[in-house]
């Protein structure tokens, strides 16, 4: 059954910092892997897609990788900003039909 | 930009009452799901729906629960006798295709209320 870990659970520093949120999977045969945030109450953002046959995927002041075999991705954020405060969720499309399995998130505070 | 809708954003009901949460997937999209998140909890699947069929589902989506597209635009989940432990976020999110370069899209939710 797949599983996926997020750490840090929770993080917080001060505007500028560049940043790396961890998930680690069980199962190495997936699909693709969607990082989202999520804002208070809100629903979910996707920021990036990493197809499981890609090893890294940029938007912007985001980086993700992906090492399927060692099942870890990694979201890098560089210069952070306070309006980048939110939750941030790791999920794997996994099983028969591309379902989403996700994470616990990783709840950032950037601070001014 | 093309996005999955929801409604009600909010649904306040009793226990033991049924309740219906719509979602309008994208136009294209062949690839309908529902996720659950109860508060302060991970996002959790419930069911996937392809060919006018749940071709998925998981423990949590037993009969209690049913997935209908009852036309070409609507998709709809619901919970025929509502317990205090359903309330939670549900997601809908849609996919164009099945494969690992589509990734899916989320509504912004229904939150469910169960008193």
């Amino acid at each position: 059954k797949q599983e996926v870990t997020q750490i840090p659970a929770a993080l917080s520093v001060p505007e500028g910092e560049n940043l790396v949120l961890n998930c680690s999977f069980t199962d190495s045969a997936i699909y693709n892997l969607q990082w989202f945030r999520q804002d208070p109450g809100k629903g979910l953002t996707s920021l990036l897609l990493i197809q499981s046959s890609q090893r890294e995927q940029t938007s912007g002041r985001l980086n993700a990788s992906l090492d399927k075999s060692s099942g870890r991705s990694t979201l890098y954020i560089a210069a952070s900003q306070p309006g980048d405060s939110a939750t941030y969720l790791c999920a794997v499309g996994s099983g028969g039909y591309n379902k989403l399995i996700f994470g616990a998130g990783t709840r950032l505070a950037v601070h001014p | 930009e093309p996005e999955v809708t929801q409604t009600p954003s909010h649904q306040v009901t009793q226990m033991g009452q049924e309740v219906i949460l719509r979602c309008v997937p994208i136009s294209n999209h062949l690839y309908f799901y529902w996720y659950r998140q109860i508060l302060g909890q991970k996002v959790e699947f419930l069911v996937s729906f392809y060919n006018n069929e749940i071709s998925e589902k998981s423990e949590i989506f037993d009969d209690q629960f049913s997935v209908e597209r009852p036309d070409g635009s609507n998709f709809t989940l619901k919970i025929r006798s509502t317990k205090l432990e359903d309330s939670a976020m549900y997601f809908c999110a849609s996919t164009e295709a099945f494969g690992q370069e589509h990734e899916q899209y989320f509504g912004p939710g229904t939150r469910l209320t169960v008193t």
